[in-house]
């Protein structure tokens, strides 16, 4: 069974400070997905990553895929407090088996 | 609206009774998922129906049983409920597969949250 590995589990940082979220996992994928969830909410989709190298920016949120070292990063810039949510990765195989991280809560802290 | 919905979105019953949970798409996809998040917020694929047909049945307790009676709609039925079975259900849906190329993204339902005494 792939199996994905999100790290730190628990982020707690100041607003205005940079941080990366890590997301290893143990099998070749086709794809590797970015989701938030806020409290009592449902999954929202933030990156899709397709191909090795792929990097996608939306405000201050920018994910990148390294297939060959199986990594995907969620990469934080001058964190502001409405990004505080529980961020998951997810590895889909054989197109539509998806496996989910542990997720990462993160706060952030005026 | 175009979405996933479920219903109900809280559901408190007591350990053996049965439940069932509903899920309709009209985003036209093909392909539907029932996840179980656990109280860890712990996300866990349970099931996977492609136009009807049953294609991904994790190891779940045979007590759970998911009915598709059409592409749109993916149920879920829960016989003998146990304290274990307390968790967030949330069904998913996702486009028909194109190719390798194609972002091929899950949208969520809102989930319901199954609180078993």
């Amino acid at each position: 069974e792939l199996k994905v590995e999100q790290n730190p589990l628990f982020l707690s940082m100041q607003e205005g400070k940079n941080y990366t979220i890590y997301c290893n996992y143990s099998t070749t994928s086709d794809r590797l997905y970015w989701y938030r969830q806020d409290p009592g909410k449902s999954l929202e989709s933030l990156f899709v990553l397709l191909s090795n190298g792929a990097v996608k920016q939306e405000g201050r949120l920018m994910a990148s895929l390294d297939t060959k070292a199986r990594l995907s990063t969620l990469h934080i810039t001058a964190a502001v407090h409405d990004l505080s949510a529980t961020y998951f990765c997810a590895v889909a195989y054989n197109f539509n088996k998806f496996y989910f991280g542990s997720g990462t809560k993160l706060n952030v802290k005026p | 609206d175009t979405a996933v919905s479920q219903t109900p979105k809280y559901l408190v019953t007591q350990m053996g009774n049965d439940k069932s949970i509903k899920c309709e798409q009209n985003l036209g996809h093909d392909t539907m998922y029932w996840y179980k998040q656990d109280s860890k917020k712990f996300l866990k694929i349970m099931f996977s129906y492609n136009n009807k047909e049953l294609i991904i049945n994790e190891t779940v307790p045979n007590r759970f049983s998911p009915k598709s009676p059409d592409k749109a709609h993916l149920n879920l039925h829960i016989n003998s409920l146990e304290l274990g079975d307390s968790a967030v259900y949330f069904c998913a849906s996702s486009p028909p597969w194109t190719g390798s190329n194609v972002l091929y993204e899950q949208y969520f339902g809102p989930g319901t949250r199954l609180t078993v005494t």
